[in-house]
């Protein structure tokens, strides 16, 4: 299996702040790449996927780059309703694997 | 609107099974495949497996081989996930998920788009 591994786990920050999550791939996954957002107590939410394209509906914010093994989750002008979990989650071969999760606290 | 709605808390007990249920709206089921994810408390994203929702053809984590079997009734746009042998690990939330899949580059990419609610298995003596 392809193993995930997000860092930071957690990260303090304030509203305004400019945030960066990193997701590393055991081998290589192109740019099979999502990111998800999750709220407590709510289903995970799409915010890019194939490494670098916004979801219909997620605000501009929220960006993703990367290939191959090494990907990046920017959130600029961090908002209050941005303060959750964000997981990373290769889709280049089964099974869908997602990293430990990135939670940013206040 | 594109809508996955689950079924309701379980509690089971141990070596018991469960029967979760995702009615989908808002779409045509059989164009799209369904995944099952599920979440222990306070844990992270675990994926278990999909249903192919045109051929019912299936695909497992291998951890979960052996005990969960993903099944539809197209007739009434209803996914289902049965996990037995439950043990007190296998506690968590429950999502059904559809895939969406395109094509770029000559590559096929999938992700989660929708996503139900969740349904809550307790597994207790």
């Amino acid at each position: 299996d392809i193993q995930m591994t997000q860092s930071p786990s957690s990260l303090s920050a304030s509203v305004g702040d400019r945030v960066t999550i990193t997701c590393r791939a055991s081998q290589s996954i192109s740019r099979h790449l999502n990111w998800y957002q999750q709220r407590p107590g709510k289903a995970p939410k799409v915010l890019i996927y194939g490494a670098s394209s916004l979801q219909s509906g997620v605000p501009s914010r929220f960006s993703g780059s990367g290939s191959g093994t090494a990907f990046t989750l920017t959130i600029s002008d961090l908002q209050p309703e941005d303060f959750a979990t964000y997981y990373c989650q290769q889709s280049d071969s089964p099974p869908a694997t997602f990293g430990q999760g990135t939670r940013i606290e206040i | 609107q594109v809508l996955l709605v689950q079924s309701g808390t379980e509690v089971k007990k141990p070596g018991a099974s469960v029967k979760v249920s995702c009615k989908a709206s808002g779409y045509t089921l059989i164009d799209y495949y369904m995944y099952w994810v599920r979440q222990a408390p306070g844990q992270g994203l675990e994926w278990m497996g999909w249903i192919n929702l045109k051929s019912g053809g299936t695909a497992y984590a291998q951890k979960f081989l052996g005990r969960v079997t993903m099944t539809r009734d197209t007739s009434i746009s209803t996914v289902y996930m049965d996990l037995s042998g439950l043990r007190s690990d296998d506690t968590a939330v429950y999502y059904c998920a559809r895939e969406y899949r395109y094509n770029w580059n000559t590559n096929d990419y999938y992700y989660m788009d929708v996503w139900g609610e969740g349904t809550t298995v307790i597994v207790s003596s």
